[in-house]
């Protein structure tokens, strides 16, 4: 199947510091990802669509200045957290969908706000 | 929209025995039906997946059915083995969309 990296995997930073994602599609060209938000134990939480070359959409109650969106290219997306606190700290996993609509997920990145 | 329903939420068997997981959903225009396995600390990797031309699709020890009149579709895992041992999501979405819409996982644990 299709191959969905996510950098970094795991990051630690202080409270009210930025810290950006970075998802890539390596053998396949992406026209649309998804950023989630993973809880312990919990099922995958929608955060926003990002469509190349154009806005993302976010989910209802999630802070589209917060958490920045950049879909620059056919195979890399990028989620910033801004002026992250304790709250935010979660499992964040990303995913794209190939031509057929099929999707696949990158490997996920923990985020520990201290 | 879309919801999905998916049962048991968590699943316990002796390691060669079967497990099956069940979804239902209700949009009758969903026709792609994607299981994903999330491994402790990992990301979900696709595992099997359905389309509603079809109402059967095996590979190897797992397998998935649809009965669309009913609106609802199975996972089956045959001779469980323990590395088995994951959260499995049900799926659904809908041709050329962009959405999916996922069920809230079982548990599934292989007891060796």
């Amino acid at each position: 199947g299709a191959v969905v990296s996510q950098h970094p995997s795991r990051v630690i930073c202080k409270s009210g510091t930025s810290v950006k994602i970075e998802c890539r599609s390596l053998d396949f060209q992406a026209t649309t990802m998804f950023w989630y938000r993973q809880f312990p134990k919990k099922s995958l939480m929608l955060m926003a669509t990002s469509n190349e070359g154009s806005k993302a959409t976010y989910e209802q109650g999630v802070e589209k200045d917060k958490f920045l969106i950049n879909h620059a290219s056919l195979t890399l997306s990028t989620l910033t957290v801004t002026s992250a606190h304790p709250e935010d700290s979660s499992f964040y996993i990303c995913s794209a969908l190939d031509r057929v609509n099929e999707q696949f997920f990158g490997p996920g990145t923990r985020l520990t706000v201290l | 929209g879309e919801n999905v329903e998916q049962h048991p939420s968590t699943l316990s068997v002796q390691e060669g025995d079967s497990a099956v997981i069940k979804c239902t959903y209700s949009d009758s225009a969903s026709n792609y039906f994607p299981w994903y396995k999330q491994e402790l600390g990992k990301g979900p990797q696709l595992i099997i997946d359905i389309r509603s031309n079809v109402g059967e699709k095996k590979d190897q020890r797992i397998a998935v059915t649809l009965n669309k009149t009913a609106k609802h579709f199975s996972l089956h895992i045959t001779e469980t083995q323990p590395e088995d041992s994951a959260v499995y999501f049900c799926a659904a979405s809908k041709r050329g969309g962009n959405q999916f819409y996922f069920g809230t996982g079982t548990s599934l644990t292989v007891i060796p």
